[in-house]
């Protein structure tokens, strides 16, 4: 099985600030990689998916890069509205998806 | 705009089966690009696949649960369900249900429900 290792896995952040979380496969994975942020009570929300494209209506603060094993989600000036969990997920594999354990971003 | 929502009971005893549904809403559960997921989330932590089922009725299942899993498809209803047997408090979980992209083979996760929490507890 494909492993997610994410970092840091918490984050402390003003507004305003550039934000960049990490995500790592145990194998390579292309760019088969999504990202989601999930806040306190809700469902997570899909970011990025294929490592780089942005959703429809995601802001463009939003960005993801990365191929191969290493994988990364910037938040170019964070918001208020930005503090919040961010899980990576890959779907290289055929018949099973796995999550990396998340990153929550705080307030600094 | 499409919607998904889980119901089920909040409360299952050790040893029985935890049944769940999902209905979506606002678009057809039968339609070939996507197959449709539960995803649980245990309290305070991250998120596990559980299992995903296509409308025509065939299933990916996480090996870790496969030999109590079971997922179906009401396509006239627009609904699919998930049951877990055997529980214990380890699947004690926020359980999501959303709809998986498959273009070419199943993929990330676009929309989601808002997830029900399932206790287990006698």
């Amino acid at each position: 099985d494909i492993q997610m290792t994410q970092s840091p896995s918490t984050l402390s952040a003003s507004v305003g600030d550039r934000v960049t979380i990490t995500c790592r496969a145990s194998q390579s994975i292309s760019r088969w990689l999504a990202w989601y942020q999930q806040k306190p009570g809700k469902a997570p929300k899909l970011l990025i998916y294929m490592g780089s494209s942005l959703k429809t209506g995601v802001p463009s603060r939003f960005s993801g890069s990365g191929s191969g094993t290493e994988f990364s989600l910037t938040i170019s000036s964070l918001q208020p509205d930005d503090f919040a969990t961010y899980y990576c997920q890959e779907y290289d594999s055929y018949h099973m998806w796995t999550f990396g354990q998340g990153t929550k971003v705080e307030i600094k | 705009q499409l919607q998904l929502q889980e119901s089920g009971p909040g409360l299952v005893k050790p040893s029985e089966t935890l049944s769940l549904t999902c209905t979506v809403s606002g678009g057809s559960i039968s339609i070939s690009r996507f197959y449709w997921a539960w995803i649980r989330q245990s309290p305070g932590k991250g998120l596990e696949w559980i299992g995903s089922v296509y409308y025509a009725g065939s299933t990916y299942d996480n090996p870790s649960l496969k030999s109590r899993l079971t997922m179906s498809v009401d396509a006239s209803r627009n609904q699919f369900s998930l049951k877990l047997n055997s529980v214990t408090a380890a699947d004690t979980s926020v359980y999501f249900c959303a709809r998986q992209e498959s273009s070419g083979w199943p993929g990330y996760f676009d929309s989601w429900g808002q997830g029900i929490l399932v206790t287990v507890s006698s």
